[in-house]
Parts: C-alpha cells; structure tokens; sequence
C-alpha cells in the first residue's frame, strides 16, 4: 500500500526557517517524480516545487523560487523541503504527493500524504 | 487563479452537475493535459481524473471529464450526498508549471 507521511510543519516566526519530511512507503521510490503542494487555511491548492525521481530536474514556483529547496535521499525513502525565510504567506497545510500515471509533459499526483500544518507568525 | 472554476455548484441527489475549468492559449488550449482531483472535508486531495478523460481504478464510472479548447469539464452523474466536496482542476503552462483552479465547491442539495 502507498503511503506518504509529512512532519516537521509547526510554528515559526516571519524570517524563520523549518524543514519538512515526506517518509514514503509501498512502492519504488526512486522511481517516481515528487510534488510539494500546499494550501493556505479556506483557500484552494498551491503547486510549490517538483523533483523527478532522480532528482536530476528540480522546479520551484515563483513565489518560494530562491527560499525552498525540494531534496531527496533514495536510501532513506524520503522527500524534503527546506524552507529559509518564511513569511506570513507561506502559512498553508504543506502536502507531499506521488506523481503517477505520467506521459512526457503530464504527471497527475496520484497519491497524497495527510499533510502538515505550517504557521508563520510572530 | 490562472485556472478559472465556478466557486460553487449544487445539485439533488441523482442529478447530474458539471464543473468548468477555463483556462487559455498558454496552458489548456496549448494541448497540455487537465486532471482533476476531489477534496473531502478535512482530507488530503484525491486523483479523479487524469490525462483529461481518465479515471483510476476505484474512482465509479459517474465522474467522467472532458477538454475542448482552452477549457475542461468535470460531470458527475447520479449525484449522491458522499460526494459533496470541493473539486480542483490542475493543468500546465509551457514551462511545465503546475496550475491549479482555484476549486468549485459542490454541494448536494
């Protein structure tokens, strides 16, 4: 069975930075391109960053271009994101997600963690 | 949102409602894929439909979408109260950008 649990969201101040997890499970992780995507409280989703399986391509959407960093280790089966200056707007529920089904240039996230609530307040 | 979605439908039970996604020239229109995912309350999103027409296994056949020109549509047949949740398309620009819609909540009457 798939399964991918976020931790290390909590509490930070603006400026701040914090590290996210994804321990994956059930299926070859190597082989599969990762998403971060998040959601701010009441709001819809948010695409934050992209790392292929072998972390040879790696993209950022705009707004964490240059603050995050997506990574991930093979041996331990896990996806991180490290997130440096954080600001009030980066609030969100942070989901890590499996992307599956892929032909070149589509990749839905075929499977999702429970995600992990990060609050960027003073 | 660059993805343009109705914040909201309704429908009875046993009906049928649609979802629109609109986008342009630069992301739907330019032939990239539309998937579409459903969010419970209080959960993580879930994949419905994938590479614009294509269900996972598991999902029932009364959600089906479609895509014509710079937009897509979710239908749902047959609506039941369980599927009473938001809805989001998600599609791609040229540089392989991920965009999403800024979600429809449906609600059964």
């Amino acid at each position: 069975e798939v399964q991918l649990v976020e931790s290390g969201g909590g509490l930070v101040q603006p400026g701040g930075s914090l590290r996210l997890s994804c321990a994956a499970s059930g299926f070859t992780f190597s082989g599969y391109s990762m998403n971060w995507v998040r959601q701010a409280p009441g709001k819809g989703l948010e695409w934050v960053s992209y790392i292929s399986g072998g972390s040879g391509t790696i993209h950022y959407a705009d707004p964490v271009k240059g603050r995050f960093t997506i990574s991930r280790d093979i041996a331990k089966n896990s996806l991180y994101l490290q997130m440096n200056n954080l600001r009030a707007e980066d609030t969100a529920v942070y989901y890590c997600a499996r992307l599956g089904y892929c032909i070149p240039g589509s990749c839905p996230a075929d499977y999702w963690g429970q995600g992990t609530l990060v609050t960027v307040s003073s | 949102s660059v993805l343009t979605q109705p914040p909201s439908v309704s429908g009875a039970p046993g009906q049928r409602v649609t979802i629109s996604c609109t986008g342009s020239s630069s992301n739907i229109g330019a032939n990239y894929d539309v998937h579409w995912y459903q969010q419970l309350p209080g959960t993580a999103p879930k994949l419905l439909i994938y590479g614009n027409n294509n269900r996972p296994s598991g999902v029932p056949d009364r959600f089906s979408g479609s895509k014509s020109g710079t937009s897509a549509s979710l239908a749902i047949t047959g609506l039941q109260a369980e599927d009473e949740a938001d809805y989001y398309c998600q599609s791609y620009d040229s540089s392989l950008t991920v965009l999403f819609g800024g979600g429809t909540k449906l609600t059964v009457l």
